[in-house]
């Protein structure tokens, strides 16, 4: 019931498309989910989060799906760049009652070729 | 402002050895949280402590495993007779004690611990 699943596993984009990360949780006391990007060596950094209240959180390039009934959300990449090459991974916590106490998911490997 | 700092950035034991790994948080920030990546996996969370207290260990191994935060000084996370299993990057994360509605955590760049 702690599970988040991440899918795909890897994926590869092309300059300027659009990059698409998906993951489903179980439990439905979740309520911060939050999407952390990993860079090779180091460590993970916090890209977006958004909380059930609300279906769609957009930060420039990256946004946030939510669908709360089908217990998923997801991250788009607009305009994809090869800086934007890394691991993601989507994560949820009950914020108020357990701190940092992060379930991730497995993480998904982007690479964006030129 | 420095960021979460964790020493040795890599470690290679023996069977059999301890390892003990130090982490440094933010200025500022009171509570850290110690999760382990194993190869090719997310990360899963270990342990949450504060200040002189262990408040929530849930996902620590109940043998061999043991960290503390002590008032003055980096959190260890201290592992005795490692075995290979062992060997995943360990990250460190801390977090200020007012966390609001945010939830954000921010990681150090990780311990990478070799077990031969």
């Amino acid at each position: 019931q702690q599970q988040v699943k991440q899918s795909p596993q890897s994926l590869i984009v092309q300059k300027g498309g659009i990059s698409i990360i998906n993951c489903a949780y179980e439990n439905t006391a979740f309520d911060y989910f939050p999407w952390y990007q990993q860079f090779p060596g180091k460590g993970p950094a916090l890209l977006i989060a958004i909380r059930p209240d609300v279906s769609e959180k957009k930060e420039g390039r990256f946004t946030i799906s939510f669908n709360k009934s089908a217990k998923q959300f997801s991250l788009h990449i607009m305009d994809s760049q090869p800086g934007d090459s890394a691991t993601y991974f989507c994560a949820a916590s009950r914020v108020l009652t357990s701190y940092g106490k992060l379930t991730f998911g497995q993480g998904t490997i982007l690479t964006v070729h030129p | 402002n420095a960021g979460v700092m964790q020493n040795p950035r890599h470690l290679v034991r023996r069977r059999g050895q301890e390892a003990r790994l130090r982490c440094s948080p933010m200025k500022g920030h009171s509570h850290v949280y110690w999760y382990r990546q194993l190869p090719e996996e997310g990360l899963k969370f270990m342990v949450y402590l504060q200040k002189e207290n262990i408040i929530d260990e849930s996902g620590m191994p109940k043998e061999r495993f043991s960290a503390e935060f002590p008032k003055e000084g980096p959190s260890i996370l201290r592992i005795q007779q490692v075995v290979r299993g062992d060997s995943a990057a360990y990250f460190c994360a801390s977090s200020p004690p007012d966390r609001g509605n945010t939830g954000e955590l921010f990681f150090g760049e990780g311990s990478r611990l070799t077990v031969l």
